[in-house]
This record gives structure tokens, sequence and C-alpha cells, in this order.
């Protein structure tokens, strides 16, 4: 089945530190992937997409790549803020009737 | 536009009682997912509404059921409640492309906070 698994937590760094979180996908066919970002007390929010291979989504600063070659989507973000804290989810979807699959969530932690 | 709404936010339930807890989709948003959110096993799918019937159902025993309404909105249920049922529970609506599957984008509420004792 699919499935999504990403690098373990907690991750800490420094404000404008430069930060990557791995994920890597198992699927069958081509599948949607996509970041979720969780801040403290509140529900998952979409950070940013891609929906083919090559695709590079983006946003608030963040970017990741949709690799078929490497099944990956690594999330990056060239200087991160205390504000990044939170916790980030990697997920696929198959563009089938099939649930979303995410995977377990890493936590970041920014220090000024 | 009014985002997803989920109430209560936080509730409080012994063992053995059931609790309701409510969602209201981003307006034309007409399939409703609910996760389970716990510390150790994250995020795990209950089940997808799309409607008003049920067409994607998670791993979880009977005790969790849910429906959903001509209006969309959604309610899920869990019965004889155990302390392992203490989660966040969270609720997300999406649209769905014309041949109604998903487009896996995911709108999320806050969750409802559940503690069972």
């Amino acid at each position: 089945g699919n499935s999504v698994t990403q690098m373990e937590g907690p991750v800490t760094l420094s404000e404008e530190a430069f930060l990557t979180i791995n994920c890597t996908y198992t699927a069958t066919g081509y599948p949607s992937l996509f970041w979720y970002v969780q801040y403290p007390g509140e529900g998952l929010q979409l950070l940013l997409k891609a929906t083919k291979a090559d695709d590079k989504g983006s946003n608030k600063g963040f970017e990741a790549t949709y690799r078929k070659e490497t099944t990956s989507f690594h999330l990056e973000k060239g200087s991160v803020q205390v504000s990044d804290s939170a916790v980030y989810f990697c997920a696929l979807s198959d563009r089938g009737n099939t649930p979303l699959v995410f995977g377990k969530g890493t936590r970041l932690s920014v220090i000024a | 536009k009014a985002g997803v709404t989920q109430t209560p936010r936080y509730l409080i339930k012994t063992r053995g009682q059931q609790v309701t807890l409510s969602c209201s989709p981003i307006s034309g948003h007409r399939s409703v997912s609910w996760y389970q959110q716990t510390p150790g096993q994250g995020l795990q799918f209950l089940f997808e509404y799309f409607s008003e019937t049920q067409r994607n159902k998670g791993n979880f025993p009977g005790r969790f059921s849910g429906r959903q309404f001509s209006n969309s909105r959604s309610e899920m249920n869990v019965s004889t409640l155990e302390l392992g049922d203490s989660a966040l529970y969270l609720c997300a609506s999406s649209l769905v492309w014309r041949d109604r599957r998903n487009t896996g984008e995911l709108f999320f509420g806050e969750g409802s906070r559940l503690t069972v004792l």
C-alpha cells in the first residue's frame, strides 16, 4: 500500500539556519505530494504541494521538489525563523478515492 | 470564507461514556474526513463522507461511527469510551473533481481534544 516516511524529530535549529526535512514515499502510479504544517494548538494547514514529477512546490520561503527517481519530496527552507516552529507532515494522495496518507510528522523548534 | 469549524474544542469524559463531535466544512466542500491524532500513532484516518455516504473507512473498531448530513456537516460518535480514545480529533473538508475523486488538498479544523478519564 501507499506509505510516507519522514525523518524522525525533533529538529532544533537556530534562527536563520538552513532547514531540510526528508520525506520519501511508496506509491503505485503517480501520486500528488503535500507538506502540511501544524502550529501549536491548531489543526493542519497546507504548506505546499506538487502534482507531478519535477514539480516544485513553494510557499512562505519553503520549497520541495517532486523527485520520482528517488521517490522523495524533501522540504527545505534557506533561513528559518522562530515563527516556523511547528510540526511538519509529508503526505501523498494517489488521486483516487483513497484517503490522504500522512507521515508521522517532524517537530521543528527554532531558537533565537 | 469561513474555515472548517469543529465543536466542542475540548471535552472530558469518563470510561464507558459516549461522545459526539461535530464538524462544519467549508461552504461548497462536499467531502469530509476525520482523523485521530495521538503522540504515539500520529495521524490516523477514521473515515470519509461524501454526499451523505461513507466511502472510505480506516482501521478502527465499530465503536467509532460517523455520518454526514445533506448540508455536508458531519458528526462522529465514539461509544463506550476507553482511555486510549484520548486524542485530538481532526475534521477536514475538501473539494472533489468532477468525477468525484478527492483533490487531495484537505482543509482542517482546529480539532476537538477529547480526554477520557
